[in-house]
């Protein structure tokens, strides 16, 4: 079975600084993953994604994610925040049927 | 590009009622899904719908929820009666299809409170 892990429920980082958001994920094969965001109310916009080849893709807003098969993780990270990043991140796995995690919220302090 | 549409936002009923939520998907869609997604937690599948036929079902309570997708395109969840645990944000989502599996595009959703 299919399943993400996202360690860290709260982040809280300041306006510039570096983020780093953690997924951990379990799937039987080569996995398609993804990272999603959601502001306040809103539905959830696709970050960024990753199928096969280059293991480092590139998103949208500045984001950036590492695919590592040997630690089976993909990271997502921007090198620097600003207010309007502070959100829920979703990282998901699978290939049509997607299986969330459970969100890390990120807060932007000044 | 006209986005996934999903109505009504906000919904409160009390327990043992009925509800319905619909969704139109972006045009030329072929997949439609539902996610349950309860406070605090990730979007959970409940129906995934291929063209007008149901390719996924597993985790729909069938027998309070029910969905549809009449002529492959729009898409009602109905929840007949509803019971406390099912307040939750309802997302409808849509994709081209496996071609570019996992791409979804999300609606805003559906809030349901049951009181």
């Amino acid at each position: 079975a299919q399943s993400v892990t996202q360690p860290d429920i709260h982040i809280t980082v300041s306006e510039g600084a570096s983020l780093e958001l953690r997924c951990n994920y379990s799937y039987g094969a080569t996995p398609y993953l993804f990272w999603y965001v959601q502001s306040p109310g809103q539905g959830l916009q696709l970050l960024l994604k990753y199928f096969s080849g280059d293991t480092l893709v590139q998103g949208i807003k500045g984001f950036e994610a590492e695919f590592k098969r040997s630690q089976s993780s993909f990271n997502l990270r921007k090198p620097s925040v600003h207010w309007s990043d502070a959100a829920e991140y979703f990282c998901a796995v699978g290939a049509g049927k997607l299986t969330f995690g459970t969100g890390t919220r990120l807060t932007i302090i000044p | 590009e006209a986005g996934v549409a999903q109505s009504p936002r906000y919904k409160i009923i009390e327990k043992r009622q009925s509800v319905a939520f619909w969704c139109n998907p972006i045009s030329g869609h072929a997949t439609l899904y539902w996610y349950q997604q309860i406070l605090g937690q990730g979007p959970k599948l409940l129906i995934q719908f291929q063209n007008n036929g149901v390719v996924d079902d597993s985790q729909l309570p069938k027998d309070r929820f029910s969905a549809e997708r009449l002529k492959g395109v729009d898409s009602t969840l109905k929840i007949q009666p509803a019971k406390l645990e099912d307040s939750a944000v309802y997302l409808c989502a849509s994709s081209f299809g496996s071609s570019r599996a996992g791409e979804l595009f999300f609606g805003e959703g559906s809030r349901l409170t049951v009181l």
